[in-house]
Protein backbone atom coordinates (compact mmCIF):
# COMPACT_ATOMS: atom_id res chain seq x y z
CA UNK A 1 0.00 0.00 0.00
CA UNK A 2 1.21 3.46 -1.19
CA UNK A 3 0.00 6.76 0.58
CA UNK A 4 0.97 10.38 0.54
CA UNK A 5 0.55 11.74 3.94
CA UNK A 6 -0.51 14.79 3.01
CA UNK A 7 -3.70 14.10 0.66
CA UNK A 8 -4.00 10.91 1.91
CA UNK A 9 -4.24 10.63 5.65
CA UNK A 10 -5.52 6.90 5.95
CA UNK A 11 -3.52 3.55 4.65
CA UNK A 12 -5.12 0.48 5.22
CA UNK A 13 -2.85 -3.11 4.66
CA UNK A 14 -3.51 -6.61 5.05
CA UNK A 15 -0.98 -8.28 7.52
CA UNK A 16 2.51 -8.97 6.28
CA UNK A 17 2.93 -6.74 3.72
CA UNK A 18 4.70 -4.20 2.78
CA UNK A 19 3.57 -0.56 3.70
CA UNK A 20 5.36 2.88 2.24
CA UNK A 21 4.10 6.02 3.41
CA UNK A 22 4.63 9.43 1.96
CA UNK A 23 5.84 12.66 2.77
CA UNK A 24 6.65 15.69 1.12
CA UNK A 25 8.56 18.61 2.93
CA UNK A 26 8.13 22.68 2.10
CA UNK A 27 11.82 24.02 3.25
CA UNK A 28 14.49 23.49 0.72
CA UNK A 29 17.15 24.10 3.99
CA UNK A 30 15.33 21.36 5.95
CA UNK A 31 18.36 18.93 7.17
CA UNK A 32 17.10 16.10 9.09
CA UNK A 33 13.89 14.52 9.12
CA UNK A 34 12.54 12.19 11.75
CA UNK A 35 9.35 9.37 11.58
CA UNK A 36 7.48 9.13 14.65
CA UNK A 37 4.68 6.87 15.57
CA UNK A 38 1.98 7.96 17.58
CA UNK A 39 -0.34 5.62 19.00
CA UNK A 40 -3.83 6.34 20.17
CA UNK A 41 -2.91 7.99 24.02
CA UNK A 42 0.31 8.26 23.73
CA UNK A 43 3.30 10.43 22.32
CA UNK A 44 5.12 10.47 19.36
CA UNK A 45 7.63 7.70 19.54
CA UNK A 46 10.48 8.00 17.33
CA UNK A 47 11.04 5.49 14.85
CA UNK A 48 13.70 6.20 12.25
CA UNK A 49 15.93 9.70 11.17
CA UNK A 50 17.79 10.84 8.34
CA UNK A 51 19.96 13.66 7.59
CA UNK A 52 19.71 15.04 4.29
CA UNK A 53 23.72 14.37 3.00
CA UNK A 54 21.91 10.79 2.61
CA UNK A 55 19.84 9.25 0.59
CA UNK A 56 18.70 5.66 2.45
CA UNK A 57 18.80 4.95 6.21
CA UNK A 58 17.60 0.90 7.17
CA UNK A 59 16.36 0.18 10.37
CA UNK A 60 14.52 -3.11 12.20
CA UNK A 61 11.86 -3.87 9.94
CA UNK A 62 11.63 0.32 8.60
CA UNK A 63 13.35 2.00 6.00
CA UNK A 64 13.43 5.56 5.44
CA UNK A 65 14.16 7.25 1.55
CA UNK A 66 15.15 11.09 0.92
CA UNK A 67 14.64 12.54 -2.71
CA UNK A 68 15.71 16.03 -1.77
CA UNK A 69 15.31 17.09 -5.55
CA UNK A 70 11.39 16.71 -5.27
CA UNK A 71 11.54 17.04 -1.47
CA UNK A 72 10.30 14.02 -0.46
CA UNK A 73 10.39 11.84 2.45
CA UNK A 74 9.23 8.38 2.50
CA UNK A 75 8.81 5.34 5.25
CA UNK A 76 8.98 1.80 4.47
CA UNK A 77 7.34 -0.88 6.95
CA UNK A 78 8.40 -4.23 5.67
CA UNK A 79 6.36 -7.11 6.98
CA UNK A 80 3.60 -5.07 8.49
CA UNK A 81 2.43 -5.96 11.87
CA UNK A 82 -1.16 -4.96 13.50
CA UNK A 83 1.07 -3.69 16.63
CA UNK A 84 1.90 -1.27 13.51
CA UNK A 85 -0.85 0.70 13.16
CA UNK A 86 -0.90 4.23 14.46
CA UNK A 87 -0.24 7.53 13.17
CA UNK A 88 2.55 8.40 11.98
CA UNK A 89 4.79 11.79 11.11
CA UNK A 90 7.34 13.24 9.48
CA UNK A 91 9.17 15.92 10.97
CA UNK A 92 11.57 18.34 9.55
CA UNK A 93 14.81 19.99 11.39
CA UNK A 94 15.39 23.43 9.41
CA UNK A 95 18.41 23.85 11.59
CA UNK A 96 20.13 27.26 11.71
CA UNK A 97 18.72 29.57 14.17
CA UNK A 98 15.38 27.27 14.32
CA UNK A 99 17.74 23.85 15.93
CA UNK A 100 15.54 22.37 18.34
CA UNK A 101 11.95 23.08 16.62
CA UNK A 102 10.72 20.17 14.44
CA UNK A 103 8.10 21.25 11.55
CA UNK A 104 5.12 18.59 11.55
CA UNK A 105 3.49 16.57 8.45
CA UNK A 106 -0.41 16.19 9.71
CA UNK A 107 0.43 12.39 9.77
CA UNK A 108 -0.94 9.10 7.80
CA UNK A 109 -3.42 7.00 9.67
CA UNK A 110 -2.05 3.54 9.25
CA UNK A 111 -4.29 0.41 9.82
CA UNK A 112 -3.46 -3.03 9.51
CA UNK A 113 -5.78 -5.76 8.92
CA UNK A 114 -5.00 -9.68 10.07
CA UNK B 1 16.98 5.05 31.18
CA UNK B 2 13.70 7.21 32.14
CA UNK B 3 12.15 8.26 29.05
CA UNK B 4 11.09 11.91 28.99
CA UNK B 5 8.41 12.07 31.93
CA UNK B 6 5.25 14.72 31.80
CA UNK B 7 3.01 15.45 35.01
CA UNK B 8 -0.08 16.13 35.29
CA UNK B 9 -1.12 13.28 32.79
CA UNK B 10 -4.89 14.37 32.51
CA UNK B 11 -6.31 17.46 33.69
CA UNK B 12 -9.56 19.76 33.74
CA UNK B 13 -9.34 23.08 34.13
CA UNK B 14 -12.06 25.98 33.96
CA UNK B 15 -11.84 29.09 31.52
CA UNK B 16 -10.02 31.85 33.03
CA UNK B 17 -7.87 29.64 35.10
CA UNK B 18 -4.16 29.20 34.88
CA UNK B 19 -2.77 25.49 34.44
CA UNK B 20 1.27 24.45 34.88
CA UNK B 21 2.27 21.84 33.46
CA UNK B 22 5.85 19.69 34.21
CA UNK B 23 8.14 17.92 32.26
CA UNK B 24 11.49 16.39 33.44
CA UNK B 25 14.10 15.49 29.94
CA UNK B 26 16.29 12.28 29.36
CA UNK B 27 18.82 11.84 31.62
CA UNK B 28 21.55 14.12 30.58
CA UNK B 29 19.36 16.29 27.95
CA UNK B 30 19.63 19.61 28.19
CA UNK B 31 17.25 21.29 25.34
CA UNK B 32 13.90 20.81 25.96
CA UNK B 33 10.73 21.54 23.78
CA UNK B 34 7.00 22.00 23.96
CA UNK B 35 4.20 21.23 21.55
CA UNK B 36 0.52 21.25 21.05
CA UNK B 37 -1.02 18.82 19.58
CA UNK B 38 -5.13 19.07 18.71
CA UNK B 39 -7.01 17.33 16.08
CA UNK B 40 -7.49 20.49 14.02
CA UNK B 41 -3.96 21.72 13.86
CA UNK B 42 -1.74 18.69 14.39
CA UNK B 43 1.17 19.89 16.08
CA UNK B 44 2.42 23.13 16.72
CA UNK B 45 5.43 23.94 18.37
CA UNK B 46 5.48 26.23 21.40
CA UNK B 47 9.11 26.83 22.67
CA UNK B 48 12.31 25.56 23.00
CA UNK B 49 14.57 25.87 26.01
CA UNK B 50 18.73 24.79 26.36
CA UNK B 51 20.30 25.42 29.48
CA UNK B 52 17.63 27.59 31.02
CA UNK B 53 17.32 30.24 28.06
CA UNK B 54 14.33 30.12 25.67
CA UNK B 55 15.79 29.56 22.10
CA UNK B 56 13.13 29.72 19.72
CA UNK B 57 9.45 30.41 20.37
CA UNK B 58 6.01 29.25 17.61
CA UNK B 59 3.38 31.76 16.99
CA UNK B 60 1.01 31.26 20.24
CA UNK B 61 0.20 34.10 22.17
CA UNK B 62 2.07 35.55 25.10
CA UNK B 63 -0.55 33.34 27.69
CA UNK B 64 1.88 30.70 26.67
CA UNK B 65 4.92 30.67 28.54
CA UNK B 66 7.52 27.98 29.72
CA UNK B 67 10.69 27.96 31.70
CA UNK B 68 13.83 25.66 32.15
CA UNK B 69 15.75 24.73 35.45
CA UNK B 70 19.29 24.27 36.11
CA UNK B 71 18.80 20.95 35.97
CA UNK B 72 16.72 21.02 32.53
CA UNK B 73 13.30 20.23 33.79
CA UNK B 74 10.82 22.53 32.53
CA UNK B 75 7.42 23.86 32.83
CA UNK B 76 4.75 25.90 30.60
CA UNK B 77 2.36 27.66 31.99
CA UNK B 78 -0.92 28.57 30.37
CA UNK B 79 -2.90 31.97 31.65
CA UNK B 80 -6.56 32.58 31.19
CA UNK B 81 -7.18 29.53 29.55
CA UNK B 82 -9.66 29.59 26.86
CA UNK B 83 -12.13 26.93 25.16
CA UNK B 84 -9.25 26.55 22.29
CA UNK B 85 -6.55 25.37 24.50
CA UNK B 86 -7.95 22.24 24.84
CA UNK B 87 -5.01 19.78 23.65
CA UNK B 88 -2.82 17.44 24.48
CA UNK B 89 0.63 18.84 25.52
CA UNK B 90 3.77 17.01 24.63
CA UNK B 91 7.26 17.47 25.59
CA UNK B 92 10.05 16.80 24.47
CA UNK B 93 13.60 16.35 24.74
CA UNK B 94 17.41 15.97 23.23
CA UNK B 95 21.20 15.80 23.95
CA UNK B 96 21.89 19.13 22.79
CA UNK B 97 20.77 21.49 20.85
CA UNK B 98 23.88 23.17 18.97
CA UNK B 99 23.17 20.56 15.75
CA UNK B 100 20.52 19.41 13.71
CA UNK B 101 20.64 15.89 14.04
CA UNK B 102 19.63 15.23 17.80
CA UNK B 103 17.32 12.70 17.88
CA UNK B 104 14.32 14.54 19.79
CA UNK B 105 12.59 12.31 22.05
CA UNK B 106 8.72 12.99 23.09
CA UNK B 107 6.95 12.36 26.04
CA UNK B 108 3.38 10.72 27.03
CA UNK B 109 1.94 14.49 27.31
CA UNK B 110 -0.57 16.34 29.39
CA UNK B 111 -4.21 16.05 27.92
CA UNK B 112 -5.82 19.46 29.37
CA UNK B 113 -9.21 19.69 29.20
CA UNK B 114 -10.66 23.32 29.68
CA UNK B 115 -14.30 23.64 30.45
Amino acid sequence: GESVGLHLPTLSVQEGDNSIINCAYSNSASDYFIWYKQESGKGPQFIIDIRSNMDKRQGQRVTVLLNKTVKHLSLQIAATQPGDSAVYFCAENIGGSTLGRLYFGRGTQLTVWP
Amino acid sequence: KAGVTQTPRYLIKTRGQQVTLSCSPISGHRSVSWYQQTPGQGLQFLFEYFSETQRNKGNFPGRFSGRQFSNSRSEMNVSTLELGDSALYLCASSLFSGDSGNTIYFGEGSWLTVV
